[in-house]
């Protein structure tokens, strides 16, 4: 199948500072991109939709403003989380489909990003 | 928006015996339900997945059936492994061919644990 990567797998950062989590795919263009919020023993929620060339799409309660996602190319997603804060931690994972790969509904999901605010 | 429940949060059993997890949702038109296997810091993996033009599908130890009627879909696992224990998640959407905008709506997830 198809792959996706993220960078870094996991991250500690200071309260107040800034973090950008990159999600790659490999061998697929995917135009849209999704990032989803897991905190421990609980489920992934998503929390944005990020949209080649265009602004993202913001789940309701979460701040567009705290979260930036830049998705500048067909392969590369940004999630920056601005002003980090110990509530912050998380399971931060991605996932987008690759529509032309035989009208494959499947979402590949990336490996997940560790963050751990201090 | 789509709201999908899942049933049990825990599940027990004894090596060899089935597993059996139920999910509902609420969006009529969602058409796509996929089963993710989530081991502890990993990603979800996709185990099985059904479009609502099917009634159940089955990969050797497991099985989905869907009831769109009742806008039900169940998971199930016969001659469970202790490697098959893990946190198991469904999820529905609304998924057009071509589009890549189709969000999932998952479950709250299952904790299964296979005793061997």
């Amino acid at each position: 199948g198809a792959v996706v990567s993220q960078h870094p797998s996991r991250v500690i950062c200071k309260s107040g500072t800034s973090v950008k989590i990159e999600c790659r795919s490999l061998d697929f263009q995917a135009t849209t991109m999704f990032w989803y919020r897991q905190f421990p023993k609980q489920s992934l929620m998503l929390m944005a939709t990020s949209n080649e060339g265009s602004k993202a799409t913001y789940e309701q309660g979460v701040e567009k403003d705290k979260f930036l996602i830049n998705h500048a190319s067909l392969t590369l997603s940004t999630l920056t989380v601005t002003s980090a804060h110990p509530e912050d931690s998380s399971f931060y994972i991605c996932s987008a489909r690759d529509v032309h790969r035989g009208h494959t509904d499947e979402q590949y999901f990336g490996p997940g990003t560790r963050l751990t605010v201090t | 928006g789509e709201n999908v429940e899942q049933h049990p949060s825990t599940l027990s059993v004894q090596e060899g015996d089935s597993a059996v997890i139920k999910c509902t949702y609420s969006d009529s038109a969602s058409n796509y339900f996929p089963w993710y296997k989530q081991e502890l810091g990993k990603r979800p993996q996709l185990i099985i997945d059904i479009r609502s033009n099917v009634g159940e599908k089955k990969d050797q130890r497991i099985a989905v059936t869907l009831n769109k009627t009742a806008k039900h879909f169940s998971l199930h696992i016969t001659e469970t492994q202790p490697e098959d224990s893990a946190v198991y998640f469904c999820a529905a959407s609304i998924n057009n061919r071509g589009a890549a905008g189709n969000k999932l709506t998952f479950g709250g997830g299952t904790r299964v644990l296979v005793k061997p």
